[in-house]
């Protein structure tokens, strides 16, 4: 069995400031982790994927994500947030085998909002 | 032109209406998956196949019927729409990775 939790259901940055969005798994085999972003009114895109290569993992737009096996974490950060970002986030993970291989088990999503 | 479509994009239906979602994809993918998007819980998945003779039910798939007609298609099925599967429906196909590449969505609302 594979779950995601992402701490937080928004997150409020402002313009040129960190952005850190949590994303934890449970999985009982070696997983692989995804970050995917929604924009309004559009279907999901990929960010950046952990695969069992190099723990960070950078992705489009800025971001980067690090696979931290001992805290079963794949956080997602941005050192200085934009307007563009906002949107929602979505954290996922699969399995690179057993019952559960290559189907996405996703988190419930992050809000981010980026002020002025 | 798209990875992935979907049509239609926007539905209108009563209750105990039928009705069919449909998925087309050219990235060559055996997988394809339809989720439907509710606020604050995320993408559900309702059915999965694997390959044009697999159709797997996913952790919601009361209330709703898939075909699989050929690698690049599979189609959605509300055989009699209720009020609470109005809701986003994506579909999706993917590489054995787990990579999975969405069409634009469906938003569905059942009257």
């Amino acid at each position: 069995a594979q779950s995601v939790t992402q701490l937080g259901s928004h997150v409020s940055v402002s313009e040129g400031a960190l952005v850190l969005l949590r994303c934890n798994y449970s999985s009982s085999v070696p997983p692989y982790l995804f970050w995917y972003v929604q924009y309004p009114n559009q279907g999901l895109q990929l960010l950046l994927k952990y695969t069992s290569a190099a723990t960070l993992v950078k992705g489009i737009n800025g971001f980067e994500a690090e696979f931290k096996k001992s805290e079963t974490s794949f956080h997602l950060t941005k050192p200085s947030a934009h307007m563009s970002d906002a949107a929602e986030y979505f954290c996922a993970v699969s399995s690179a085998g057993g019952t559960s291989y290559g189907k996405l088990t996703f988190g419930q999503g992050t809000i981010l909002t980026v002020h002025p | 032109d798209a990875d992935v479509t979907q049509t239609p994009r926007n539905r209108i239906t009563k209750t105990g209406k039928r009705i069919m979602l449909e998925c087309s994809q050219t990235k060559g993918h055996d997988r394809m998956y339809w989720y439907r998007q509710d606020p604050g819980l995320g993408l559900r998945l309702i059915y999965y196949s694997f390959d044009v003779k697999d159709i797997n039910k996913g952790e919601i798939s009361d209330g709703y019927s898939v075909s699989r007609q050929a690698q690049a298609k599979f189609s959605l099925s509300l055989e009699s729409a209720i009020p609470n599967q109005t809701a986003l429906y994506f579909c999706a196909t993917s590489d054995h990775l787990g990579e999975q590449y969405f069409g634009p969505g469906t938003r569905l609302t059942v009257t």
